[in-house]
């Protein structure tokens, strides 16, 4: 039972590039969320999905595009990279809806030069 | 505005000291949860500890403790005899009713001393 992962764990990607961090739960958990951490900001919600075929905007969606086309995984892409999207992203999982225990992955760093 | 906030920025102890970390929340909702979550340097996330708005017990667990008080909007986390695998950053969140997401506070670093 491995919880929560993430791919890749760090990328250096150049403005304008694109690229997709994969988070997969094997908990069947019906809720998924990606977050970003920026320093002395904690972590803010970019979007989540309430199930398989769902997504929906978060906090700070602009710039990121999302997929859930099995349970399991939650895609996050960036279309074009901008240095603003430097960040650590972690993705989350909980078995409900509002006041469930979220678990989170390990983290993806990603650095936009 | 935000809901969750950790006036501490950092917290230095020397060993076995005991810490307190301080969140004060804002919410206008009555049925709400609060959580604690730890991130060692490791980087990863780990949950300590849920509570709904209707449950003010206090809680223990082994060396943890949280304080919850609706009258004040605080659920203060107190780490007993600190070691030095206590070093993380602490953050405070709150979800509301009906909301799926988790707010954060800005979190604490505590950094414990040998």
């Amino acid at each position: 039972n491995a919880g929560v992962t993430q791919t890749p764990k760090f990328r250096v990607l150049k403005t304008g590039q694109s690229m997709t961090l994969l988070c997969a739960q094997d908990m069947n958990h019906e809720y998924m969320y990606w977050y970003r951490q920026d320093p002395g900001m904690g972590l803010r919600l970019i979007h989540y999905s309430v199930g398989e075929g769902t997504t929906a905007k978060g906090e700070v969606p602009d710039g990121y595009n999302v997929s859930r086309l099995k349970k399991q995984n939650f895609l996050l892409g960036l279309e074009s990279a901008a240095p603003s999207q430097t960040s650590v992203y972690f993705c989350a999982s909980s078995p409900g809806a509002s006041g469930e225990t979220q678990y989170f992955g390990p983290g993806t760093r990603l650095l936009v030069l | 505005a935000q809901k969750v906030t950790q006036a501490q920025t950092e917290i230095s102890v020397v060993e076995k000291e005991d810490v307190t970390l301080d969140c004060v929340y804002e919410t206008r909702d009555t049925t709400y949860y609060l959580f604690w979550y730890k991130q060692p340097p490791s980087g990863e996330l780990v949950f300590l500890i849920r509570r709904n708005s209707f449950d003010e017990q206090n809680e223990i667990s082994g060396r943890y403790s949280w304080n919850f008080q609706k009258s004040t909007s605080s659920f203060n986390f107190t780490i007993t005899a600190s070691q030095v695998v206590d070093s993380a950053v602490y953050f405070c969140a709150l979800s509301e009713w009906g909301d799926y997401k988790l707010s954060f506070g800005a979190g604490t670093t505590v950094t414990v001393r040998a």
